[in-house]
């Protein structure tokens, strides 16, 4: 069965304090490995896709990168607004349905 | 990218009552949609996988009976949560797939009193 985990559950920084969350994962045949934000009381707000290991994607302060077992999103030099939680999620080959880990909430303090 | 559009964002129903969530695509056509449902502080689960002109394809553990889904045409999905109550309280998600992406709706929060 597929799985992901995500780590930290939680993670607190300063400000330009940068960091990492982990997302590991098993499934059978990786079609996408996505990472998603979300804030409070709305739906996920697409981020990156991921396709095979080696691959890594940058969007402003974020950096995602992915290995055949996990993936990283980077953030470097956070500001506040970037407290949100941040799933991952993968797809296997042969569905369009994706498995979510629990996500990490990221609290950015100024 | 593109757009999914959820709606209500938000609803209060009494214990009993049946309450119709729509899921729509505004600017590109989906055949396949997915219902998401997520409890405080924990993630997505899928609830059921919704195709166009078919019947939807429940995870285990979801009753199909309790969340009908009607997918009638090719932007939108509808979920009716019949006969509610209280433990039907979450926040209920709705997705479309445009080729290899998932775009999300904004989400529905129903309180069941």
């Amino acid at each position: 069965e597929d799985q992901v985990t995500q780590s930290p559950e939680a993670l607190r920084l300063q400000e330009g304090e940068s960091s990492s969350l982990n997302c590991s994962y098993t499934v059978s045949g990786l079609r996408g490995l996505f990472w998603y934000r979300q804030d409070p009381g709305k739906g996920p707000e697409f981020l990156f896709t991921l396709y095979s290991a080696g691959e890594e994607k940058e969007k402003e302060r974020l950096k995602a990168t992915l290995t055949k077992k996990e993936s990283f999103l980077h953030i470097t030099a956070p500001k506040p607004e970037d407290s949100a939680t941040y799933l991952c999620a993968v797809q296997a080959m042969g569905n369009n349905d994706m498995r979510f880990g629990a996500g990490t909430r990221l609290t950015v303090k100024p | 990218g593109a757009v999914v559009s959820q709606h209500p964002s938000r609803v209060i129903c009494k214990s009993g009552t049946s309450v119709k969530i729509e899921c729509r695509s505004l600017d590109f056509q989906a055949t396949t949609m997915f219902w998401y449902r997520q409890f405080p502080k924990q993630s997505l689960m899928l609830m059921a996988t919704s195709n166009e002109g078919s019947k939807a394809t429940y995870e285990q553990g979801v009753e199909k009976d309790k969340f009908l889904i009607n997918h009638a045409s090719l932007t939108l999905s509808t979920l009716t949560v019949t006969s509610a109550h209280p433990e039907d309280s979450s926040f209920y998600i709705c997705s479309a797939m445009l080729n290899t992406e998932a775009f999300f709706g904004q989400g529905t929060r129903l309180t069941v009193v």
